[in-house]
């Protein structure tokens, strides 16, 4: 079946850095990526959908400078979250083709 | 719009307790009903799933009935084991095939105690 691998599973950093999160499609072609937020103790929070070869969609109130995604090719899908402060820290998850989602990545910004 | 309503946790069980998370819905249309589970420190797996009405999905003797008529699709097993402790969300998508939409509730986190 579809599998999604996401990378890193968990990074720390320093405020005002930049992480990058990737996710992979390894079996398949992914045209479309989504991705999550989920807070402590909450459920997941769509952020943006990544469409390979054009501009990424982004919901409500999330801040596509701050959050920005690529999915340059149909196999990878990057989420990098520019000059990170402590309230960005948080669980951010990908989700593939059909249902599958990445493991996640536990980010945490000190 | 559409959303989806879980009970709230987190709930305790003893091992070989069974185990029912309520879940409803509203949505118009003929969504298509998920359970995923997500482990601690972990991503979110897909346990089972139901596309149409009277649909059961069944996985590691988990299983939940798509019921139109109460809009419900409510988790049950059996008999839990402690390795069963994990968050459980219940979800909908509005028409199978449309992926860009996955609706979340809020989660139900279980605690089975040997």
């Amino acid at each position: 079946g579809a599998v999604v691998s996401q990378h890193p599973s968990w990074v720390i950093c320093k405020s005002g850095t930049s992480v990058k999160i990737e996710c992979r499609s390894l079996d398949f072609q992914a045209t479309t990526m989504f991705w999550y937020r989920q807070f402590p103790k909450q459920s997941l929070m769509l952020m943006a959908t990544s469409n390979e070869g054009s501009k990424a969609t982004y919901e409500q109130g999330v801040e596509k400078d701050k959050f920005l995604i690529n999915h340059a090719s149909l196999t990878l899908s990057t989420l990098t979250v520019t000059s990170a402060h402590p309230e960005d820290s948080s669980f951010y998850i990908c989700r593939g083709a059909g249902y599958t989602f990445g493991s996640g990545t536990r980010l945490t910004v000190v | 719009g559409d959303s989806v309503t879980q009970m709230e946790g987190p709930v305790t069980l003893s091992e070989e307790a069974f185990l029912t998370i309520n879940c409803t819905y509203t949505a118009t249309g003929y969504p298509s009903l998920f359970w995923y589970v997500q482990y601690p420190g972990e991503g979110l797996q897909l346990l089972l799933k139901a596309t149409k009405a009277d649909d059961k999905g069944s996985n590691k003797g988990f299983e939940a009935t798509y019921r139109k008529e109460t809009t419900s699709f409510h988790l049950e097993k059996g008999s839990v084991q402690v390795s069963d402790s994990a968050v459980y969300f219940c979800a909908l998508s509005p028409a199978l095939g449309s992926y860009d939409k996955v609706i979340f509730g809020p989660g139900t986190s279980l605690s089975v105690i040997p």
